[in-house]
C-alpha cells in the first residue's frame, strides 16, 4: 500500500539554526500538507501546496516557514530561525481530491519530531 | 467556540464494551468529516469518512447531523486493540482539516 515517508525521524537543533523537513507524498496525489501538534496538543494545520504554489497557510505558517517542492518527488518544509516553540512534531500528509468527490482524504506520513534546545 | 469540539476522555471501558463518542464543529460551511484515529506518539490514520447517510465500517458506525453540526463514532464489540486517541476532523473547504482535541479510550482485558 502506497505510503507517506517523512525523514528524519527525530531532529535535535539549536535554537535560531535552520531545519528542512522532508516528505515524500504518494506518487499520484496532487495535495500536499504540512502540520504540527506539539506535545499533549492537537494537530493544526500549517500550509497546504498545489500546482506548486501555496493554496492556504495558516497564521502559525510565518516569514520563517518556507515550502517547496524540489523535484518531482519530494515536500519539503523549511524553518529558517528555530526557536524553543517550534518544538513539535511535523506531519506530511496528501491527498487527491479528484478521486474521492468531495471527500479530502489526506494520509499522513509517520512524522518528524524536531526538538529545539 | 472551538472549531471542533469533543470530550478529551479517557473512557475506560471493559473488552466487548460499546462505546460511544460525540464531536460539534462550529462552521456550518465545513464539507467533509472523517475520524481518524491516533496512537501514542503515532500519525493520525484515517479510520472512516462520515457520510450525511452514516456509514459503518464493520464495528465502526459514523453519524453525521448537519444540522445540529454534530458527529459521532460508535465502536461495538470494543478490542484491547482499540485503545488509542480518536480525532474527529473536519474539512471546512479550504484544503485543510481542522482536529479536535481528541477523545483518549482505553480498553482493558
Amino acid at each position: 500500500e502506497p505510503e507517506v515517508t517523512q525523514t528524519p525521524s527525530h531532529q535535535v537543533t539549536q535554537m535560531g539554526q535552520e531545519v528542512i523537513l522532508r516528505c515524500v507524498p504518494i506518487s499520484n496525489h496532487l495535495y500536499f500538507y504540512w502540520y504540527r501538534q506539539i506535545l499533549g496538543q492537537k494537530v493544526e494545520f500549517l500550509v497546504s501546496f498545489y500546482n506548486n504554489e501555496i493554496s492556504e497557510k495558516s497564521e502559525i505558517f510565518d516569514d520563517q516557514f518556507s515550502v517547496e517542492r524540489p523535484d518531482g518527488s519530494n515536500f519539503t518544509l523549511k524553518i529558517r530561525s528555530t526557536k524553543l516553540e517550534d518544538s513539535a512534531m511535523y506531519f506530511c500528509a496528501s491527498s487527491d481530491p479528484t478521486s474521492g468527490g468531495i471527500y479530502n482524504e489526506q494520509f499522513f506520513g509517520p512524522g518528524t519530531r524536531l526538538t529545539v534546545l | 467556540r472551538k472549531e471542533v469540539e469533543q470530550d478529551p476522555g479517557p473512557f475506560n471501558v471493559p473488552e466487548g464494551a460499546t462505546v460511544a463518542f460525540n464531536c460539534t464543529y462550529s462552521n456550518s460551511a465545513s464539507q467533509s468529516f472523517f475520524w481518524y484515529r491516533q496512537d501514542c506518539r503515532k500519525e493520525p490514520k484515517l479510520l472512516m469518512s462520515v457520510y450525511s447517510s452514516g456509514n459503518e465500517d464493520g464495528r465502526f458506525t459514523a453519524q453525521l447531523n448537519r444540522a445540529s453540526q454534530y458527529i459521532s463514532l460508535l465502536i461495538r464489540d470494543s478490542k484491547l486493540s482499540d485503545s488509542a486517541t480518536y480525532l474527529c476532523v473536519v474539512d471546512p473547504g479550504f484544503q485543510k482539516l481542522v482536529f479536535g482535541t481528541g477523545t483518549r479510550l482505553l480498553v482493558s482485558p
